[in-house]
């Protein structure tokens, strides 16, 4: 079946200016995760979503970043005020339920690059 | 919390060599551990896992070994190509946990 899917795969803009990025998960995949990797770096988590619970946002490094999800469908990362440092490439993953052993299914990824 | 340290950050061997990724992590109760295979500008994808019922899984050319009285996981890639030029990251969970950590990533480069 179709992967996680990510939109856009690529976004320029100016400093200073409000970026949304968007996730498309796996149909049934009632986890979705938010990492974010800087280049050559490894990966940073962001926020993680289970089906109706409380996000965990223990990851969000300030509240420039928020992210919203409805049910277990399409989720959105939303990054305000953007800064340089913001620039990286946003990846989504999805994993199909809460049980801690089954592996993550990652997106392409949006490259971000603040102007 | 789970913490994974991963070693070397980088590893160049010759092509048909031997490759071998260590990590290891500090939470007794992680019984998860995948590896994924990062390519330049690509989305990482999982290429083996093993559950802590086991301490040896192989496919083909790669293979995981556990040992979990030491705490420790490592990729192993025999008869290396080119093709397996990629960043691999190892991660641990335990069954409740809802999270992987992953490790920092190691960089392979297979010299022609």
């Amino acid at each position: 079946g179709a992967g996680v899917s990510q939109s856009p795969s690529n976004k320029v803009t100016e400093k200073g200016k409000d970026v949304e990025l968007r996730c498309d998960p796996i149909s049934g995949h009632t986890a979705l995760y938010w990492y974010r990797q800087r280049l050559g770096q490894g990966l940073e988590f962001l926020i993680y979503f289970q089906g109706n619970s409380a996000p965990d946002k223990s990851g969000l490094p300030s509240d420039r970043f928020s992210a919203e999800r409805t049910g277990e469908s399409v989720s959105t990362l939303t990054i305000q005020r953007t800064q340089q440092e913001d620039s990286a490439v946003y990846l989504c993953a999805s994993r199909p339920d809460r049980v801690g052993n089954q592996p993550q299914h990652f997106g392409d990824g949006t490259r971000l690059s603040i102007l | 919390g789970e913490n994974v340290e991963q070693h070397p950050s980088t590893l160049s061997v010759q092509e048909g060599d031997s490759a071998v990724i260590k990590c290891t992590y500090s939470d007794s109760a992680s019984n998860y551990f995948p590896w994924y295979k990062q390519e330049l500008g690509k989305r990482p994808q999982l290429i083996i896992d093993i559950r802590s019922n086991v301490g040896e899984k192989k496919d083909q050319r790669i293979a995981v070994t556990l040992n979990k009285t030491a705490k420790h996981f490592s990729l192993h890639i025999t008869e290396t190509q080119p093709e397996d030029s990629a960043v691999y990251f190892c991660a641990a969970s335990s069954w409740g946990a809802q999270k992987l950590v992953f490790g920092q990533g190691t960089r392979l480069t297979i010299n022609p």
